[in-house]
């Protein structure tokens, strides 16, 4: 099984600065299709998870630009350029690449 | 507007059984992944199964294989979870999700449905 590390455990950040958050994986997540599979989602408190970033960069549909990913074979990364208010939640990094899908531990991010 | 609706949680003693199910609206069922993922109280994401649109592939997690079965009737845009020989670490909201998107992650997600394994 493909196991994800995310780091940091938590990330305190001012409102209007930027955050970063880090997912790495056991082995390299490109297909044999060529494409990477990794996906980062968004979990608010009490809510279900939501789809921010799908293929490593790839923004879903409605999430603010400021909301971006990068990234090759094993070592990706999350960036929120101004943390607003409603940012605050725990982030999920998730490989698709094969089966058993498997997601990172989540990382919180709060306001200082 | 794309809706997953889960329903059949609650509480079952260790041994019992449990159907979930979710029920679809906003999008052509049929054409779609469907998949479970779970959350134990306090913790992370788990993904627990996955079926195609047709049923003709299925995919568990090691810990459920055996216990839980996915299935899906897309005459009722449903797809549901049978869940056998439940344990206490099998205690968590569970929530459907497709991907409708071609992402290769789930782009709509259920409310969750919580299920508590405690005798």
């Amino acid at each position: 099984d493909i196991v994800m590390t995310q780091t940091p455990l938590s990330s305190p950040v001012t409102l209007g600065q930027p955050a970063s958050i880090s997912c790495r994986s056991s082995q390299s997540l490109v297909h044999s299709d060529g494409n990477t599979y990794l996906s980062w989602l968004q979990q608010r408190p009490g809510q279900p998870p939501r789809l921010l970033i799908y293929k490593i960069s790839y923004r879903f549909s409605g999430v603010p630009d400021r909301f971006s990913g990068s990234g090759a074979g094993t070592d990706f990364t999350l960036r929120i350029s101004r943390v607003e208010a409603e940012d605050v939640g725990v982030y999920y990094c998730m490989q698709a690449t094969q089966f058993p899908l498997t997601f990172g531990g989540g990382t919180k991010v709060e306001i200082k | 507007e794309v809706q997953l609706v889960e329903s059949g949680g609650g509480l079952v003693q260790p041994g019992g059984s449990l159907r979930l199910s979710c029920a679809a609206s906003g999008f052509t069922f049929s054409s779609y992944w469907m998949s479970w993922v779970r959350q134990a109280p306090g913790k992370g994401l788990e993904w627990v199964a996955s079926m195609n649109q047709d049923g003709s592939e299925k995919y568990y997690v090691d810990s459920v294989k055996g216990r839980f079965t996915i299935s899906r009737d897309n005459a009722k845009n449903s797809v549901y979870l049978q869940m056998n020989s439940l344990r206490a670490d099998d205690t968590a909201v569970y929530y459907c999700a497709t991907d409708t998107c071609g992402c290769w992650s789930s782009d709509y997600w259920g409310q969750g449905t919580l299920v508590t394994v405690s005798s």
